[in-house]
């Protein structure tokens, strides 16, 4: 499957721990996303790379997220201190280029769940 | 600040009915306006409109953009069961897509 992968599927995690969620993209895929998705909602932005780089990141998104991409390839988003907040869909999104050629792929998603 | 609105927000028709999917947008430094079907995982992409006036089709599926007056509708014809999804609007703006809440769509059999 040469698709946009995210591990783990689900996650349930008691408030107060740390998670860590990954991202592996179409393989030429250049840019990254990640998005947050909670019910009867569309998919809010929260940050994106380029290469190594990130880019932007949501003024919507508390210090205790952060995300990387060391190598330009695969991406992870860590959540410390989780609060019941937290609970939603993390999807990640990979594109080739960027511009309005662009289109942007989403991986399965991760469900994280705090109890 | 940028807004997408879909409209309606929930839909229920019978299997074989046409439905048209609205959606409004003002986003700043527009460049394209994308549209995805949603089930029970991930978007999956279904057209990316650009230019305006220009219907995009893909089987009973159709779509067009007008920039001017800053809308786009999504058309489904003959519609079965399988149909049956949230549709996403998202219009791309520096490279980063802005979701509508999505329209929910339910296809009677």
């Amino acid at each position: 499957d040469t698709g946009v992968s995210q591990n783990p599927r689900h996650k349930i995690t008691k408030r107060g721990q740390n998670v860590t969620f990954r991202c592996d993209p179409i393989s030429e895929h250049n840019r990254l996303y990640w998005y947050r998705q909670t019910l009867g909602q569309g998919p809010e932005f929260l940050t994106y790379f380029q290469n190594e780089a990130q880019l932007e990141k949501s003024r919507l998104l508390s210090d205790r997220f952060s995300a990387e991409r060391p190598k330009g390839s695969f991406s992870t988003l860590e959540i410390q201190r989780t609060e019941q907040g937290d609970s939603a869909m993390y999807l990640c999104a990979s594109s080739s280029m960027g511009g309005a050629a662009d289109t942007q792929y989403f991986g399965p998603g991760t469900r994280l769940t705090v109890l | 600040e940028d807004k997408v609105v879909q409209s309606p927000l929930s839909l229920v028709v019978h299997e074989g009915d046409t439905v048209t999917l609205n959606c409004s947008y003002e986003v700043t430094n527009f460049r394209s306006l994308l549209w995805y079907k949603q089930e029970k995982k991930a978007p999956t992409f279904l057209f990316m409109l650009t230019s305006s006036g220009i219907e995009k089709k893909s089987g009973r599926l159709s779509s067009i953009l007008d920039k001017k007056e800053l809308f786009s509708i999504l058309n489904i014809t003959a519609t079965q069961t399988g149909d049956s999804a949230v549709y996403l609007c998202a219009p791309n703006r520096d490279d980063k897509i802005i979701f509508g809440k999505g329209t929910r769509l339910h296809i009677l059999p």
